[in-house]
């Protein structure tokens, strides 16, 4: 079956780190750009961050950059640190072929849920 | 960064309805736009990118258009099951930024 699964979110306390995975089964993940987006609850759509296919090249968005790093190997990584109730919401990984056909963020995981409180 | 201003924010509307979405970039963003309908509890589905391709399996009703600073998601008759959320996503430049989204509701 093909998805995208993450995982590792949780409840946390401000100042805390964090590390979500995004895995892949039923395709090959090395060949898809992988970004992150996440949503607070009841809000909308916020972007997060992206990792190239070879990981060479990251690029995240202003909220979250100098605290937050993309890896990859055989699983996209996110680590989150020095955590802020702001960035409570569930945390979306999405696959985009590195050009604009049928596959460009066609497919999201789930989801992994981030709480950040004292 | 780009922003994108999206609207209305919430709309009401009936079945059978014409309803319109409209996006507008702060600064060109050729055709690199794209939209994404997200139910409650769901994870959002991508409907157009390109400004106006048509993702395969998605009906028909739903129509994009426009290129440079301005975009509309048009759903030509307003089925049940379209009552959700719609969000417009540039993808010109890093970082990409999502409208503040559309929720259509039942009049």
């Amino acid at each position: 079956q093909v998805q995208l699964v993450e995982s590792g979110g949780g409840v946390v306390q401000p100042g805390t780190s964090l590390r979500l995975s995004c895995a892949a089964s039923g395709f090959t993940l090395s060949d898809y750009v992988i970004h992150w987006i996440r949503q607070a609850p009841g809000k909308g759509l916020e972007w997060v961050a992206v990792i190239s296919k070879d990981g060479s090249r990251q690029y995240y968005a202003d909220s979250v950059k100098g605290r937050c790093t993309i890896s990859r190997d055989n699983t996209v990584y996110l680590q989150m640190n020095s955590l802020r109730p702001e960035d409570t919401g569930v945390y979306y990984c999405a696959r985009d072929p590195g050009h604009l056909d049928e596959r460009w963020l066609d497919l999201w995981g789930q989801g992994t849920l981030v709480t950040v409180s004292s | 960064d780009i922003q994108m201003t999206q609207s209305p924010s919430a709309m009401s509307a009936s079945v059978g309805d014409r309803v319109t979405i409209t996006c507008r970039a702060s600064q060109g963003i050729s055709n690199y736009l794209a939209w994404f309908q997200q139910k409650p509890g769901k994870v959002p589905k991508r409907l157009i990118y390109a400004a106006s391709s048509l993702q395969s399996g998605v009906p028909s009703r739903f129509s994009g258009s426009g290129s440079g600073t301005e975009f509309t998601l048009t759903i030509s008759s307003l089925q049940p099951e379209d009552f959700a959320t719609y969000y417009c996503l540039q993808h010109n430049t890093y970082p990409w930024t999502f409208g503040q989204g559309t929720k259509v509701e039942i009049k």
